[in-house]
């Protein structure tokens, strides 16, 4: 089973900021957070992942609680191109990237 | 470009073939794996291996078989003995379990019809 729970789906308006919620109330201490999004019918792409500080890249931001059992992933200004089905997922410290457990993710739709 | 390649995109084929499953990558990494989606839902590990000739089992390994001869290249056999093999088979690959603070790279995926 995923360690990570997500909403099923979200909207989001076109040009606002997406904020995509993940528990993972179980996560341990040598466990990274990863983000994936997968668009419709193609591989899944990384986005971002972390370990307790925030993060940033030219796609999104990771923000993970002080005591690590919840992170948001922001994508600053939504775009149509961004409607995907998001996945949230732990993995250890030195654990192998083969044994992420996607779980259903969150799909996100941005409208006009 | 250095990537991860999977073929054919779209696959067809009658009940009780076997069928294999192509997956290339030129990005030098040590490990590959093998995921079947199902409509709605998330990714399932098939196999995995985290170095040439070695390789794993992941939660539905049966029905399935791998070989890991080359670096570059992990292809996927569904055997007959698979029950539902229809399905979208995603191949992705990344450094090992040493190698920590990386990520995966998927392909774009295999979609298998059984008929």
């Amino acid at each position: 089973d995923a360690k990570t729970t997500q909403p099923t789906s979200m909207d989001c308006a076109e040009g606002r900021a997406a904020n995509l919620p993940c528990n993972h109330s179980t996560i341990s201490g040598n466990e990274y957070v990863y983000w994936y999004r997968q668009i419709h019918s193609q591989g899944p792409q990384y986005i971002i992942h972390g370990l307790k500080n925030n993060e940033t890249n030219e796609m999104a931001s990771l923000i993970i609680t002080e005591d690590r059992k919840s992170s948001t992933l922001i994508l600053p200004h939504a775009t149509l191109r961004d409607t995907a089905v998001y996945y949230c997922i732990v993995n250890s410290y030195g654990g192998s990237q083969g044994n992420l457990i996607f779980g259903k993710g969150t799909k996100l739709s941005v409208k006009p | 470009d250095g990537g991860i390649t999977q073929s054919p995109k779209y696959l067809f084929r009658k009940e009780g073939q076997n069928v294999t499953l192509s997956c290339e990558q030129n990005l030098n990494h040590d490990a590959m794996y093998w995921y079947r989606q199902d409509p709605g839902q998330g990714l399932r590990l098939i196999y995995y291996s985290q170095i040439v000739n070695d390789f794993q089992k992941g939660d539905i390994a049966e029905g399935y078989s791998v070989s890991r001869e080359k670096k570059e290249s992990f292809p996927l056999t569904v055997t007959s003995a698979q029950k539902n093999p229809t399905a979208f088979y995603l191949c992705a690959s990344g450094l090992p379990r040493e190698r920590v603070n990386t990520e995966a790279f998927f392909g774009q995926g295999t979609r298998l019809t059984v008929v």
